[in-house]
């Protein structure tokens, strides 16, 4: 398994301003995965993060809007940029460990 | 068209019950990987089982055991024995192109299961 966590937990926000998650694991990965989940909704992937190459977007995700960064083959950032009422919502990241797939604990954004 | 349908918004279900969740997936991969995730109140996702497309038994995993039927393309969760903490909502998923890992997931719309005492 891995052991993922994020920062911050929760977060409110005004609009027009940009919020930057971290998730941390604590073994190296090659592929870190990051989640939105609407409330009351299911989970869509937003975009998938490979050390030394720029993220992979998801049809409805823009670069621009969600900017991702994978320093290392431990840490990844997503931000929430120019942020609307929309974008509340809870924000996952997650790693591939060999067949299994696990979740960071989730950063519970509101946008006001 | 959905690639996961789970067509059991809620549930209820009394204590000490067994409890049969639905899923059905669709793929044109011959290698997929089928996940459940419970999801308490506080938001986590917490992993149960895992069956990957070319494993000839079903996955268990404690009281949990997926109901693997290929042929109708179903990956029903079974939870035996369900307890008052089984309360949350359980979600489907499906990983194309098993690679490793290399690919994100596809997740059903979920089935919010209640457990009466």
């Amino acid at each position: 398994s891995a052991v993922i966590s994020q920062k911050p937990s929760r977060d409110i926000c005004q609009r027009g301003t940009s919020l930057t998650i971290q998730c941390q694991v604590d073994s190296q990965v090659t592929m870190m995965f990051w989640y939105r989940q609407q409330p009351g909704q299911s989970l869509t992937l937003i975009a998938t993060a490979n050390q030394g190459s720029e993220a992979t977007y998801e049809s409805g995700f823009v670069i621009d809007k969600f900017p991702i960064s994978r320093p290392n083959l431990t840490f990844s950032t997503l931000t929430v940029s120019n942020m609307s009422p929309e974008d509340s919502s809870i924000y996952l990241c997650s790693v591939g460990v060999g067949s299994e797939q696990y979740f960071g604990p989730g950063t519970r954004l509101t946008v006001t | 068209a959905q690639k996961i349908t789970q067509t059991q918004p809620g549930m209820f279900v009394q204590e000490k019950e067994a409890v049969t969740l639905d899923c059905t997936y669709d793929t044109s991969d011959q290698s997929y990987g089928l996940f459940w995730y419970k999801q308490p109140s506080s938001g986590e996702m917490i992993f149960l089982i895992y069956q990957g497309s070319y494993d000839e038994q079903n996955a268990t995993e404690g009281r949990y055991s997926l109901n693997f039927q290929k042929a109708r393309k179903s990956a029903n969760l079974v939870i035996s024995a369900s307890q008052l903490g089984d309360s949350a909502m359980y979600f489907c998923a499906m990983r194309e192109a098993w690679g490793g890992g290399a690919d994100g997931l596809t997740f059903g719309k979920g089935t919010h299961l209640i457990i009466q005492p």
